[in-house]
């Protein structure tokens, strides 16, 4: 059974970098083309906004109005991929989860996620 | 990019009863791009309709899709206890995923 787990601090100043990382178990995110492995967040109370993903060829897609401050990798050996958020703001406070995201069978689905977790940002 | 809008915000139905979600694009979708998603508190998302109608693995035949275009639809044919959360419809399309805002169904 897959399973994904997010890690990092779980507060950060204004204009500092959140750097969160996604460790996959129970499967290879280089095993298959069927996958993209993604971070989507939740402000508290509020709804799903998707970030980011990343290929297992190392192609990135981001959220347009996110792109100047976001960069997902892969570390490979290590099964993981993370995520960096710059110069963040208190508008940044949420929930992070990741994900993977399917396009096998010509669907696209988000069947695998994280448990998430909660990252503030505050002075 | 391409908006969803997911009404009502708030559906308030008392067990046994039929919801019905809908969620509406800015423009038409593939339909095999068009997913719903059930998220209770304190937890991550869980798929339970890909491809506007198709059933994830494990998800009750109480829960339905349908739709095409620009309107789709969830529907819960007579709702349970544990199914009164927040629901989401997402799509993907130029490589951008969105998801809706989110359908609360409360007790009424």
């Amino acid at each position: 059974q897959l399973q994904l787990q997010e890690s990092g601090p779980g507060l950060l100043k204004p204009s500092e970098t959140l750097s969160l990382t996604c460790t996959v178990s129970g499967g290879s995110i280089t095993g298959s083309d069927n996958f993209y492995w993604g971070w989507i967040r939740q402000p508290p109370g509020k709804g799903l906004e998707w970030i980011g993903n990343i290929y297992y060829s190392g192609s990135t897609y981001y959220k347009p109005s996110l792109k100047s401050r976001v960069t997902i990798s892969l570390d490979t050996p290590k099964n993981q991929f993370s995520l960096k958020l710059s110069s963040v703001t208190a508008a940044d406070t949420a929930v992070y989860y990741c994900a993977r995201l399917s396009h096998s069978g010509g669907w696209r689905l988000i069947d695998y996620w994280g448990q998430g977790t909660l990252v503030t940002v505050s002075s | 990019e391409i908006v969803l809008t997911q009404s009502p915000g708030t559906l308030s139905l008392s067990p046994g009863e039929r919801a019905t979600l809908s969620c509406r694009a800015s423009q038409s979708v593939s339909d095999s791009y068009l997913a719903w998603y059930q998220q209770k508190p304190g937890q991550a998302p869980r798929l339970l309709i890909y491809g506007s109608y198709r059933r994830a693995t494990g998800i009750p035949d109480r829960f339905s899709g349908s739709g095409s275009g620009t309107d789709f639809t969830l529907t819960v044919s007579r709702l349970e206890p544990e199914d009164f959360t927040l629901y989401y419809c997402q799509h993907y399309g130029s490589a951008l995923w969105t998801f809706g805002q989110g359908t609360k169904v409360e007790i009424k």
